[in-house]
C-alpha cells in the first residue's frame, strides 16, 4: 500500500530541546516536502526535497532542518524549537511536483501535532 | 509571487443541495496546475480534483467538479449532492509547470446541516 509514515503523530515538548519528527514514503517518489498547518493560514511550506541530497528552502524555512540521505526518508529537525513551532505538521511525497498526467499527486502523511512549551 | 486566495473562511450546506467554494490565484505563467484538497477531521489530507491549466474542459470527479476560469484566474469546486462526510476543510493549491513550490489557499471550512 502506497503510504506516507509520520512519527511520532503527537508530540509535546519544551523550548530549546531538539526534536525530528520523521517521515518515510515507500513508492520511490523523488519529491518530499515538509509544511506546517496553523489557523487562518493554512499550509505553508517549509522545505522541499527534489531527490537525494538536494533540499531547498520552502516559505517558512526558519528554526528548521532537513535531510534527505536516503530517497525514502526526509526527517524534520528542530534544533532549539520555540513555542511559535507549535503547529501540525504534514509530509509529503510525489513524483515531482509539476508532471502532467496521474503522477503529479502529492501524498500526505497523517500529521504530527506538535506543542512546544 | 503566486498567490492562492480563498475568500471563505467558512460555509454552510444542507444536505443534498449544491456547494460552490471559491479559488483565486495569481501567477505570471501559463502552465501550472490547480489542485482542491480535502481535509476532514481525521486531518488527513486527501486530494479532491486536479486540474492542468492547459486543459480547457472543467475536471470532474463523481460529485465533485470544478470552475476553472484562466483568463480570471479562478478555480472554484463544486460540489453537488453534498453529503455529511463532505463536511472537511477545503484547500485549493497550485504548482506552475516550472515551479518546485506548492502554494495552498488559508482553507474553507465546510459545514454540512443536516
Amino acid at each position: 500500500e502506497a503510504q506516507v509514515t509520520q512519527n511520532p503523530r503527537y508530540l509535546i515538548t519544551v523550548t530549546g530541546k531538539k526534536l525530528t519528527v520523521t517521515c518515510s514514503q515507500n513508492m520511490n517518489h523523488e519529491y518530499m516536502s515538509w509544511y506546517r498547518q496553523d489557523p487562518g493560514l493554512g499550509l505553508r511550506q517549509i522545505y522541499y526535497s527534489m531527490n537525494v541530497e538536494v533540499t531547498d528552502k520552502g516559505d517558512v524555512p526558519e528554526g528548521y532542518k532537513v535531510s534527505r540521505k536516503e530517497k525514502r526518508n526526509f526527517p524534520l529537525i528542530l534544533e532549539s524549537p520555540s513555542p511559535n513551532q507549535t503547529s501540525l505538521y504534514f509530509c509529503a511525497s510525489s513524483l515531482t511536483p509539476h508532471l502532467a498526467g496521474a503522477q503529479n499527486i502529492q501524498y500526505f502523511g497523517a500529521g504530527t501535532r506538535l506543542s512546544v512549551l | 509571487a503566486q498567490t492562492v486566495t480563498q475568500s471563505q473562511p467558512e460555509m454552510s450546506v444542507q444536505e443534498a443541495e449544491t456547494v460552490t467554494l471559491s479559488c483565486t490565484y495569481d501567477t505570471s505563467e501559463s502552465d501550472y496546475y490547480l489542485f482542491w484538497y480535502k481535509q476532514p477531521p481525521s486531518r488527513q489530507m486527501i486530494l479532491v480534483i486536479r486540474q492542468e491549466a492547459y486543459k480547457q474542459q472543467n475536471a470532474t470527479e463523481n460529485r465533485f467538479s470544478v470552475n476553472f476560469q484562466k483568463a480570471a484566474k479562478s478555480f472554484s469546486l463544486k460540489i453537488s449532492d453534498s453529503q455529511l462526510g463532505d463536511a472537511a476543510m477545503y484547500f485549493c493549491a497550485y504548482v506552475g509547470d516550472r515551479d518546485d513550490k506548492i502554494i495552498f489557499g488559508k482553507g474553507t471550512r465546510l459545514h454540512i446541516l443536516p
